[in-house]
């Protein structure tokens, strides 16, 4: 099956700083990838869409001004975490789908990010 | 808005068993997609099977089947034959069928599943 890159894997970041994880699909081309949350045995919530060549869209409740998305090219998404506080402590997980809608959705390996 | 919920948080089964997990749905949708995922400790999402609403035969794949019942939106898996290495969570998901933009995934709250030896 296609490949989904994350990374990082882990990060710790200090309170007020940013990080930036990226999403890139290593064999195929992806239009829209997906960002996902996940708290601790918790299930895994929309946060945006990310499109290729234009703006993100945003779930209703996620901060667009916190969380950043940029999707530059066909093959990788990045999601900036601003002002990061610890309540922005969670897994982050992005997916692309390759082919026709409502086909497979490859996920990435997922974004542990701590804030401290 | 539609919505996926998975009401046994938690299930466990000998090795070697039969195991359904229960997964009910709700959409005005008539066209859309079904999944079952699979999240192992590791965290990566694994598809365990796929299901297209206008599909009336039940997918299946090796040790995995659902049933799917339209009517009544309930798409549950059966695991046949559990194995060590079925111990996860796994995640109901639903997608519509769009010929526009694409949408994400909703996951229900998941159930964790563990194979005792």
């Amino acid at each position: 099956g296609a490949v989904v890159s994350q990374h990082p894997s882990r990060v710790i970041c200090k309170s007020g700083t940013s990080v930036k994880i990226e999403c890139r699909s290593l064999d195929f081309q992806a239009t829209t990838m997906f960002w996902y949350r996940q708290f601790p045995k918790q299930s895994l919530m929309l946060m945006a869409t990310s499109n290729e060549g234009s703006k993100a869209t945003y779930e209703q409740g996620v901060e667009k001004d916190k969380f950043l998305i940029n999707h530059a090219s066909l093959t990788l998404s990045t999601l900036t975490v601003t002002s990061a506080h610890p309540e922005d402590s969670s897994f982050y997980i992005c997916s692309a789908e390759m082919g026709a809608r409502g086909t497979e959705a490859f996920f990435g390996q997922g974004t542990r990010l701590t804030v401290v | 808005a539609q919505t996926v919920t998975q009401s046994q948080p938690e299930m466990s089964v000998q090795e070697a068993e039969t195991v359904t997990l229960s997964c009910t749905y709700d959409t005005s949708e008539s066209n859309y997609y079904l999944f079952w995922y699979k999240q192992p400790p590791s965290r990566q999402m694994i598809l365990v099977i796929r299901q297209e609403a206008y599909k009336q035969q039940n997918a299946t794949e090796n040790r995995f089947s659902v049933n799917f019942q339209k009517a009544a939106k309930s798409f549950s898996l059966k695991i046949s034959d559990s194995q060590l290495g079925d111990t996860a969570m796994y995640f109901c998901a639903f997608i519509r069928y769009s010929g526009g933009g694409a949408d994400g995934l909703t996951f229900g709250k998941g159930t964790h599943l563990i194979i005792q030896p």
